[in-house]
């Protein structure tokens, strides 16, 4: 099945920095590569995504990239803020005929004011 | 429209019992996975049912169970429990047939086991 591992699985920043998260995956035929953020105590949301026909996407202060060739795909956040603070989860697409994404253990960011 | 519901939301159980947890779906979702949320571990997914068929599980042993409804209301149980077993329980549902779409989670059930 597919592999994902997603680095750091901690992150520290002080607030108006930047933060990247990059996550890697082994196999896959599909097109569809999504984050998660999810706050303390609460569930995971969706917050952005990317396919395969495209190398980035941008949403105001988060981006996504991918590199289908490295088979790797990384989360951008700028201006970051302490409301950013949470765990945020990658997931690569399903493989073998799975309908289920595989998520990577995802990181921990922190945003000091 | 309501979102994914989870019942119950937090439970205490001793080593030996075994638990029922409880998701409803989007309406009109007929998917739905649960996983296993600890500490570290990121979501381990344990399974998925899309009208009333198992069609993925995860590498969890066979006390883990679930099922789903006619009504895609979908149920996990787990049989003599562990200390191990205590987590976040997660379901998600998602309207997509297909292997890509978003995935609407639940707040969760929180399992202590004693």
């Amino acid at each position: 099945g597919e592999n994902v591992e997603q680095h750091p699985s901690t992150l520290s920043v002080q607030e108006g920095d930047s933060a990247v998260i990059k996550c890697t995956y082994s196999d896959s035929a599909s097109n569809y590569f999504p984050w998660y953020k999810q706050e303390l105590g609460k569930r995971p949301q969706l917050i952005i995504d990317i396919r395969s026909n495209v190398g980035e996407k941008k949403d105001q202060r988060i981006a996504v990239t991918l590199n289908k060739t490295a088979k790797h795909f990384s989360l951008h956040i700028t201006e970051t803020q302490p409301e950013d603070s949470a765990v945020y989860f990658c997931a690569a697409p399903p493989s073998g005929g799975s309908y289920i994404p595989t998520f990577g253990r995802g990181t921990s960011l922190i945003v000091h004011p | 429209k309501a979102g994914v519901t989870q019942t119950p939301r937090y439970l205490i159980k001793t080593r030996g019992q075994q638990v029922t947890l409880s998701c409803s779906p989007i309406s009109g979702h007929r998917s739905v996975s649960w996983y296993q949320q600890t500490p570290g571990q990121g979501l381990q997914f344990l399974f998925e049912y899309f009208s009333e068929t198992q069609r993925n599980k995860g590498n969890f042993p066979g006390r883990f169970s679930g099922r789903q409804f006619s009504n895609s209301r979908s149920e996990m149980n787990v049989s003599t429990l562990e200390l191990g077993d205590s987590a976040l329980y997660l379901c998600a549902s998602s309207g997509r047939t297909g292997t890509t779409g978003e995935l609407f989670f639940g707040e969760g059930s929180r399992l202590t086991v004693l």
